[in-house]
């Protein structure tokens, strides 16, 4: 069974703090690692993907992939009450596996 | 371009009926998704199509789910009997690449469906 896991938190921040939302995956054979973000009663809505190992950055996000330790994270720097979302994991082995997502939110 | 486009926005129905839930594609993408969303498993892959040809089905719960894509700007996924457990938010997504590749998955809006 390939599992992705997630913290469903919720995750509170201030305002202009680095959130950290992290994910684990089970199949080694993992090739491309997702992070969406879904606003209640939206669809999900991609943010990065990343397929090497060490970090990968877009604006004020870093995506961070740990391959031997099955470990993948998404940090929010300087985080806005507009990052308040739902954000989940997706891991791409040959199919696309989706984690239950960590709840954030930033309070002003 | 619209998006993803998927119609009805809402369903309510009661169980035993059949239910169609349809989408529209971004015209040139050639890969077409069906996903479930509910609180208790998440995100599900259910089904996807490669230039209107389905290549992996393995995620469809039941042989009461069916899916078909006669074309490239339109795809139905079926449900017949539908059943309480079915209740849930159907999302449609389409890329240009399949799950091998790293393109983008845009996601329809979603259909919610209750089964009474």
């Amino acid at each position: 069974q390939k599992e992705v896991e997630q913290n469903s938190g919720p995750l509170s921040v201030p305002e202009g703090a680095i959130a950290s939302l992290n994910c684990t995956y089970s199949d080694r054979g993992s090739q491309s690692f997702f992070w969406y973000r879904q606003y209640s009663g939206k669809s999900p809505e991609l943010i990065m993907f990343i397929y090497s190992n060490g970090d990968k950055e877009d604006g004020r996000f870093t995506a961070q992939l740990n391959k031997a330790s099955q470990y993948v994270s998404l940090l929010i720097r300087d985080s806005q009450p507009s990052d308040s979302a739902t954000y989940l994991c997706a891991v791409n082995s040959n199919d696309m596996r989706f984690g239950a997502g960590t709840r954030l939110t930033v309070k002003p | 371009d619209a998006g993803v486009i998927q119609s009805p926005r809402h369903e309510v129905t009661e169980m035993g009926q059949e239910v169609t839930l349809r989408c529209k594609p971004i015209s040139g993408h050639d890969y077409l998704f069906w996903y479930r969303q509910t609180m208790m498993r998440g995100l599900e892959l259910l089904i996807y199509f490669n230039n209107n040809v389905p290549i992996d089905d393995s995620g469809m719960p039941e042989d009461r789910f069916s899916a078909k894509m006669p074309n490239a700007s339109f795809s139905t996924l079926k449900i017949q009997p539908s059943e309480p457990r079915d209740s849930a938010v159907y999302f449609c997504a389409s890329s240009y690449g399949g799950l091998a590749s790293t393109d983008t998955q845009y996601f329809g809006p979603g259909t919610r469906l209750t089964v009474l």
